[in-house]
């Protein structure tokens, strides 16, 4: 199993719909968890973190943290055409000295 | 606004030839992040450091790679002699950690695009 999972996509919406995005990982005590976002040919760049169960708002995102579930997602409101690129997720282990670990990525296309 | 600054940002080489990519990591910041992105493999991480010290690189091929600091300005990572399969995006990554394993939002670089030929 790898240590976090992300359906690759492509995930499409039309604009205005809500995107959910998810992720889930390996580490039951893994305790801090990033979303980022990466256009096309850039580099990625930090849009979320959560690290208590429940949801976070910030604007039209949304983190939400099931720990006991091992399980991370993000929506995205009003989803809008710049929103379309591959969303990160990525997981701080519970080991001290062990960084961040990243899954694949979720493509997401919002259609005008 | 503070940023990663990474250099070159493309490099096109051929093989055997040694190439360095250097990164200056955001002021005040006490981590650094080496990794590697690819269409098949996503990121994945090459090294790691905190206060300049190396904490892990076991991602990196030993043989041919190495990643130094030689001060908390700058942060290098070679590859001596270079292949086609090294042929990547490479991004730094710098954070604040203050304490061990918590609260680690990484800044990433705006990368190196490496063309091995």
């Amino acid at each position: 199993q790898k240590e976090v999972e992300q359906n690759s996509g492509p995930l499409s919406v039309p604009e205005g719909a809500i995107a959910s995005l998810n992720c889930t990982y390996s580490d039951r005590g893994s305790q801090s968890f990033f979303w980022y976002r990466q256009y096309s040919g850039k580099s990625p760049e930090l849009i979320m973190f959560i690290y208590s169960n429940g949801d976070k708002e910030d604007g039209r995102f949304t983190a939400q943290l099931n720990k006991a579930s091992q399980y991370v997602s993000l929506l995205i409101r009003d989803s809008q055409p710049s929103d379309s690129a591959t969303y990160l997720c990525a997981v701080l282990r519970n080991s001290g000295n062990t960084p961040l670990v990243f899954g694949k990525g979720t493509r997401l296309s919002v259609i005008a | 606004d503070a940023r990663v600054t990474q250099t070159p940002r493309h490099k096109v080489t051929e093989m055997g030839q040694e190439v360095t990519m250097r990164c200056q990591p955001i002021l005040g910041h006490n981590t650094v992040f080496w990794y590697r992105q690819t269409m098949m493999q996503g990121l994945e991480l090459l090294a790691y450091f905190r206060n300049r010290a190396p904490l892990d690189d076991s991602g990196m091929p030993k043989d041919r790679f190495s990643a130094e600091m030689p001060d908390a300005t700058l942060a290098t990572l070679k590859i001596q002699p270079s292949e086609p399969r090294d042929s990547a995006v490479y991004f730094c990554a710098s954070g604040l950690e203050r304490q061990a394993g918590l609260n680690q939002p990484q800044h990433f670089g705006d990368g190196t695009r490496l063309s091995i030929l």
